[in-house]
């Protein structure tokens, strides 16, 4: 139980292009999906928390209109990387969790994104 | 959420126990201690977690001191597909609290 699925795995755009990432909770209704970001030889860095049927809550110094996150249904979280460029390349990896108070988060298999 | 500190690399033989320390100081009372790994290029994978007692699954055991400042994840018998970054994260139960990750311990294990 608790799976989490990611698509697109890999994707590679042009600058200035908009990508979008598709984040699934697959046996389980996930109210709050969370979206990090992860650099080589780096940690993951918790971009912000996705809720159904409300606006996204974004980490210190990550740009809501940059990152556009839509949490449309229990099951599905975008996260939308609008006018890509270079640095936005990374590993973007969602995560979700049932609603008890301990419950752990299981992740997505990640989506590696480079801009070129 | 309470800080932890993990070391930073470790390295362990194939079949031997894997013991992974974590450091919590300033835990507070309702927050619960959780074990991730994370494999070269994939998403991180759940371990194991707990709040103050020892726990055991199928993947691994979670030894937490009686003062809950510190705890040890072990893997019984370390296989090689074990070598993985292994995050140590402590959390607490309300809605806003999150999952944030520090360094972690990279895991070898050595044939």
């Amino acid at each position: 139980g608790a799976v989490v699925s990611q698509h697109p795995s890999w994707v590679i755009c042009k600058s200035g292009t908009s990508v979008k990432i598709e984040c699934r909770s697959l046996d389980f209704q996930a109210t709050t999906m969370f979206w990090y970001r992860q650099f080589p030889k780096q940690s993951l860095m918790l971009m912000a928390t996705s809720n159904e049927g409300s606006k996204a809550t974004y980490e210190q110094g990550v740009e809501k209109d940059k990152f556009l996150i839509n949490h449309a249904s229990l099951t599905l979280s975008t996260l939308t990387v609008t006018s890509a460029h270079p640095e936005d390349s990374s590993f973007y990896i969602c995560s979700a969790r049932g609603d008890i108070g301990n419950s752990p988060l299981h992740f997505g298999n990640g989506t590696r994104l480079t801009v070129t | 959420d309470a800080k932890t500190t993990q070391p930073t690399s470790m390295d362990c033989a194939e079949g031997r126990a894997a013991n992974l320390p974590c450091n919590h100081s300033t835990i507070s009372g309702n927050e619960y201690v959780y074990w991730y790994r994370q494999i070269h290029s994939q998403g991180p994978q759940y371990i194991i977690h707990g709040l103050k007692n020892n726990e055991t699954n199928e993947m691994a055991s979670l030894i937490i001191t009686e003062d809950r400042k510190s705890s040890t994840l072990i893997l019984p018998h370390a296989t090689l597909r074990d070598t993985a970054v292994y995050y140590c994260i402590v959390r607490g139960t309300n809605t806003g609290n999150q999952f944030y990750f520090g360094t972690g311990t990279s895991l070898t294990v050595i044939p």
